[in-house]
């Protein structure tokens, strides 16, 4: 079965520190498909980033990055120089193809609270 | 903006009514999925459409249906309400790629029906 755990439930860090938010997956799939959501106070869930997993290349945007690791099966998530706001709930999720390329179902983890203080 | 609509943005009822929470996809958007989030189970699926079809069901009571028109718009209705059903309820969308190319494909969100049964 597929299972997303984010052990950090919330994280607390002052503007300009680095923080990075950890996800550990379960599958038994051999294509499956990673991701990041952040939600913010407003409630929306807004897309960080995909990570296919035969694609083990980190990945840097800005301020962010994230560090996937197949071994571990770990797909970590670092905010460089954090700012108020990034003050929001991280999501990490899991999901696999279906039939028809059609992408399946996300399994979400509980999410890390990220609060950021001035 | 994701380009996923969903009304209305909230929704106040009493236990034992019937709601209908609405969903536009992105246009060109084949897929769309609804999740139900609540403080005690977190983001769970509920259930998919693909193209006017189910496609897939996760944790969907049997007091909730959902269809996906012509148009590709869905709706999501849940009867017989019960304090319990009172939560965060978003709809997403994707396309399906076609020749095996599943791994582009990504879930955006719309921004929510929040649901409040007293």
């Amino acid at each position: 079965a597929q299972k997303v755990t984010q052990a950090q439930t919330e994280i607390s860090v002052v503007e300009k520190e680095d923080v990075t938010l950890d996800c550990v997956y379960e599958t038994r799939d051999t294509t499956y498909y990673l991701f990041w959501y952040k939600q913010p106070p407003s409630g929306e869930l807004v897309f960080l980033i995909r990570r296919n997993s035969f694609d083990e290349q980190n990945e840097i945007s800005g301020r962010y990055s994230w560090n996937f690791q197949k071994s571990t099966s770990s797909f970590n998530f670092t905010i460089t120089a954090s700012q108020v706001v990034d003050s929001a709930v991280y999501f990490c999720a899991l999901s696999e193809a279906q039939r028809g390329s059609t992408l399946g179902r996300l399994y979400f983890g509980r999410g890390t609270q990220l609060t950021v203080w001035p | 903006d994701s380009g996923v609509t969903q009304t209305p943005k909230h929704l106040i009822t009493a236990t034992g009514q019937r709601v209908t929470l609405r969903c536009s996809p992105r246009s060109g958007d084949l897929s769309v999925y609804w999740y139900q989030q609540s403080l005690d189970q977190g983001l769970q699926f509920l259930i998919q459409y693909y193209n006017g079809e189910e496609r897939a069901k996760g944790n969907i009571l049997e007091r909730f249906s959902a269809q996906q028109f012509p148009d590709l718009h869905s709706e999501l209705n849940l009867s017989s309400l019960e304090l319990g059903d009172s939560a965060l309820y978003f709809c997403a969308s994707s396309v399906a790629k076609t020749g095996g190319a599943g791994y582009t494909d990504t879930q955006y969100f719309g921004p929510g029906t929040r649901l409040t049964v007293l």
